[in-house]
């Protein structure tokens, strides 16, 4: 079935270091991709998506990188600051199953000061 | 503007009795979904509405599981007689249409004892 996982469980991060987030997905008929974080006690929060039909895409101090061909995302944080330690979670859609989201087990980054 | 609210926050209960998660989406948002989390786990899709179709139920554990939306706002997830294994953070969200980002709530930690 469809499966979302994560290579490391845990990261730790020196501060002002960057930080790269890896997920693994199943499905090759994915067409949609997002990266949330979430902080203890609160819901996630979204970070950055892409979409099938790209294999890059920046917002601030984020990247998301997608490789299709090996079914392979990642969250790429530059200079990663002691408000980035919470847990990542790495999100696919395929949108013919319908709009429900399915997510991998999450990687714990802890930044260092 | 408000976000995604979500009550109770924290709800411990007894093995078998029924309990009412209420989650109120951002005004406006047509698309609701209701996931679980249980402890240290990734979220898991249980149900999902969107605007007047019929739910898509898929991700319902089982027939203790039930959701309503009423008038396309308020949605109530109702979990009857319920277990132990039942316990886990319950997180509601909703996005502006079925193709949009997912903005979550806080969650509802449910205990059952």
């Amino acid at each position: 079935g469809e499966s979302v996982g994560l290579h490391l469980p845990t990261l730790s991060v020196q501060e002002g270091d960057n930080s790269i987030i890896n997920c693994a997905y199943s499905n090759s008929a994915s067409d949609y991709f997002i990266w949330y974080k979430q902080e203890s006690g609160k819901g996630p929060q979204f970070i950055i998506d892409i979409r099938s039909n790209m294999d890059k895409r920046q917002g601030q101090r984020v990247t998301v990188l997608l490789n299709k061909t090996v079914k392979h995302l990642s969250l790429q944080i530059a200079a990663t600051q002691p408000g980035d330690s919470a847990v990542y979670f790495c999100a696919e859609r395929f949108k013919a199953a319908g709009n429900k989201l399915t997510f991998g087990g999450g990687t714990r980054v802890l930044v260092k000061p | 503007g408000a976000g995604v609210s979500q009550s109770p926050s924290n709800k411990v209960t007894e093995k078998g009795k029924d309990v009412e998660l209420r989650c109120d989406p951002i005004s406006g948002h047509t698309a609701l979904y209701w996931y679980r989390q249980s402890l240290g786990q990734g979220l898991e899709f249980l149900i999902y509405f969107q605007g007047n179709s019929a739910p898509d139920k898929s991700g319902l554990p089982s027939d203790r599981f039930s959701a309503e939306r009423t008038g396309g706002s308020v949605s109530t997830l109702t979990i009857q007689r319920t277990q132990q294994e039942d316990s886990a953070v319950y997180l509601c969200a909703s996005s502006l249409a079925s193709d949009n980002e997912q903005f979550f709530g806080p969650g509802t930690r449910l205990t059952v004892l």
